[in-house]
């Protein structure tokens, strides 16, 4: 049981370049979500889905896509890299199933991104 | 929109002591929810303890506890019996009761443990 696996887990891009972050959850999860971690500034929600064919915009949502076309996989684009999204990029998932909705979320091991 | 602040960017113990870390959070919300997760070097997300906002008996996990403050909006970690395994990031995160478990997190303090 793997649980939630990112790829890739270190990548460097060159400023204007694209790229796209995978996430696969083997646990039936509902919920999936893209985080970015910053120093000084904790993890902040990038994007979320409450479920297959669903996305919504989190708290710093701009430079960024998603989609989910499969519930079990949650990809994070970036369409023109900059240097400004440099930062290491979690992906997470959580039941959120009837009273399970504020289950505690599962995080993929990261992913270290330089924009260069 | 719910803010989560942990005021002690950086905190040291020494090996077997006990140590108390900080958060505040501010929210208008009545049903919510507290979590406290550790990030070690290796950079992964862990799990320490979780506390429902409507029960009023702190919670427990092992060498972990939490004391949860809802009227001053206050939810500090206790961690007793310091070990060096300890050492890591800790984040404090907030989880309203409708947000479809979306995490607001507070900036992180970083934990020492000293032998």
């Amino acid at each position: 049981n793997a649980g939630v696996t990112q790829t890739p887990k270190f990548r460097v891009l060159k400023t204007g370049q694209s790229m796209t972050l995978l996430c696969a959850q083997d646990m039936n999860h509902e919920y999936m979500y893209w985080y970015r971690q910053d120093p000084g500034m904790g993890l902040r929600l990038i994007h979320y889905s409450v479920g297959e064919g669903t996305t919504a915009k989190g708290e710093v949502p701009d430079g960024y896509n998603v989609s989910r076309l499969k519930k079990q996989n949650f990809l994070l684009g970036l369409e023109s890299a900059a240097p400004s999204q440099t930062s290491v990029y979690f992906c997470a998932s959580s039941d959120g199933r009837g009273r399970r909705r504020n289950s505690p979320l599962h995080f993929g091991n990261g992913t270290r991104l330089t924009v260069t | 929109a719910q803010t989560v602040t942990q005021s002690q960017p950086e905190m040291s113990v020494q090996e077997a002591e006990t140590v108390t870390l900080s958060c505040t959070y501010d929210t208008s919300e009545s049903d919510y929810y507290l979590f406290w997760y550790k990030q070690p070097p290796s950079r992964q997300m862990i799990l320490v303890i979780r506390q429902e906002a409507y029960k009023q008996q702190n919670a427990t996990e092992n060498r972990f506890s939490v004391n949860f403050q809802k009227a001053a909006k206050s939810f500090s970690l206790k961690i007793s019996d310091s070990q060096l395994g300890d050492a890591a990031m800790y984040f404090c995160a907030y989880s309203g009761g409708t947000s479809y478990g979306k995490l607001t997190f507070g900036q992180g303090t970083i934990l020492t443990v000293h032998p």
